[in-house]
């Protein structure tokens, strides 16, 4: 079975340019997170997504925005890109829509802001 | 009194040894917790869960305990391999939260 697949792998913008990324779930798996991983740190929540709806938000500024399509399928856009916004961004997929089951990740998307 | 493992952010062990790496979570509320391997280029990689109705669960070669009084999570390896080289997260949720809360991760370097 396929895991979580992220695209694109890589990824360069400039300052003030928009991104979106895109991430397909595990088959099967209703609930969609993403999270931003600076170098050195651990993962730091942004959203999630589960049956299409917002379930939560993590302390990122309105320029970061997600949603989630009836296939299940995410996208996250961030607007007017800052230098602190290079990060890996990680895609989770989980069964359902709580925290009683393990999510898994995608190899993430590497976005480095020039 | 009891002692809490300390976090450390790097561990060196020789292969065959055990490891041993110790986590500290922050909400008192958390009830359900994960430790991931991360390696390099890669996201994080579910290794084992624990719900906070347990104190121990074992998995193929790996041990999590979880200590509620404290506050406190680990993790063992058993008979460390080179393959298991990578940088491990500890990470708390709590019920319909959704999200989970990683904490700050170790490097493991297992010397051959």
């Amino acid at each position: 079975d396929a895991g979580v697949t992220q695209s694109p792998t890589h990824l360069i913008k400039t300052r003030g340019q928009q991104v979106t990324l895109r991430c397909s779930p595990i088959s099967g798996h209703k609930s969609v997170s993403w999270y931003q991983q600076v170098l050195g740190q651990g993962p730091q929540f942004i959203f999630q997504y589960y049956e299409k709806e917002e379930r939560g938000r993590g302390n990122f500024p309105d320029r970061f925005s997600a949603r989630q399509f009836p296939n299940y399928s995410s996208e996250l856009n961030v607007n007017a890109l800052l230098l602190g916004d290079s990060a890996l961004y990680l895609c989770a997929s989980r069964w359902g829509g709580g925290s009683q089951d393990p999510q898994h990740f995608g190899d993430g998307t590497r976005l480095s802001i020039l | 009194g009891e002692s809490v493992g300390l976090h450390l952010p790097t561990l060196s062990v020789q292969e065959g040894d055990n490891s041993i790496i110790n986590c500290a979570y922050s909400n008192s509320a958390s009830d359900y917790f994960i430790w991931y391997k991360q390696e390099s280029g890669k996201g994080p990689q579910f290794i084992i869960d624990i719900r906070s109705n347990m104190d121990k669960r074992q998995g193929q070669r790996v041990t999590v305990l979880l200590n509620k009084t404290v506050k406190h999570l680990s993790l063992q390896i058993a008979a460390t391999q080179p393959g298991d080289s990578a940088v491990y997260f500890c990470a708390e949720s709590y019920t319909n939260a959704g999200k989970s809360t990683f904490g700050d991760g170790t490097t493991l370097t297992v010397k051959p």
